[in-house]
């Protein structure tokens, strides 16, 4: 069985500072994990994947993640945050590269104070 | 390149009613999935699509039940329709055999009465 825990239900940061979103998963196989980005009444929008390449992976609008297979770890990371950013994030793991069943955290919503 | 859309955007239904929703796929994809997020969830894996059978399902009731047709559109059929049944209806498609990412639609909004 495949599941993932986003640690944080609500993070808050200043706009132009780090930003840090956890995630640990727990699957079977070699997984491939994602994370997606939900905007308010809109649909999810891929930010990056791992699916065991290089365990550094970049995504879109400066998002990154590292895979840690040690600490069952995929936290994802920004440098520095903008007002856009503020969305609900949602961790996923999949078993057959995310061509099959995706299993989703509860979500993590990201406010950035301006 | 139309991604992937879905109809309606919205609905309402009162309990015991029956319910389909409907979802055309990204241009080329030949597979679609279907996922239910309550409010304040992440969504939930209903079922999967491809070459018009039923590949995968994850674990929901027999009330839920689906169609892909050949062009690769998608029907996702809800009977008896109960109030837990509210919420976020999303539609994803992607290629059957590449390893690539599922795209997502905006959802359908069911509220049931």
């Amino acid at each position: 069985a495949q599941s993932v825990t986003q640690l944080d239900s609500h993070v808050s940061v200043s706009e132009g500072t780090p930003v840090l979103l956890r995630c640990n998963y727990s699957s079977s196989y070699s997984p491939s994990l994602f994370w997606y980005v939900q905007h308010p009444n809109k649909g999810l929008q891929l930010l990056l994947k791992y699916t065991s390449a290089a365990t550094l992976v970049k995504g879109i609008n400066g998002f990154e993640a590292e895979f840690k297979k040690s600490e069952t770890s995929f936290h994802l990371t920004k440098p520095s945050a903008h007002m856009s950013d503020a969305a609900e994030y949602f961790c996923v793991v999949s078993e057959n590269f995310g061509n099959e069943k995706l299993t989703f955290g509860t979500g993590t919503r990201l406010t950035i104070i301006p | 390149d139309a991604g992937v859309t879905q109809s309606p955007t919205h609905l309402i239904k009162t309990r015991g009613q029956q319910v389909t929703l409907r979802c055309s796929p990204k241009s080329g994809h030949d597979t679609v999935s279907w996922y239910q997020q309550a409010l304040g969830q992440g969504p939930q894996f209903i079922f999967q699509y491809y070459e018009e059978e039923e590949r995968q399902r994850g674990n929901f009731p027999d009330r839920f039940s689906g169609h892909q047709f050949p062009n690769y559109s998608s029907e996702l059929n809800v009977n008896a329709l109960l109030l837990g049944d509210s919420a976020l209806y999303l539609c994803a498609s992607s290629f059957g055999n590449r390893v690539q990412p599922q795209h997502f639609g905006d959802g359908t909004r069911l509220s049931i009465l």
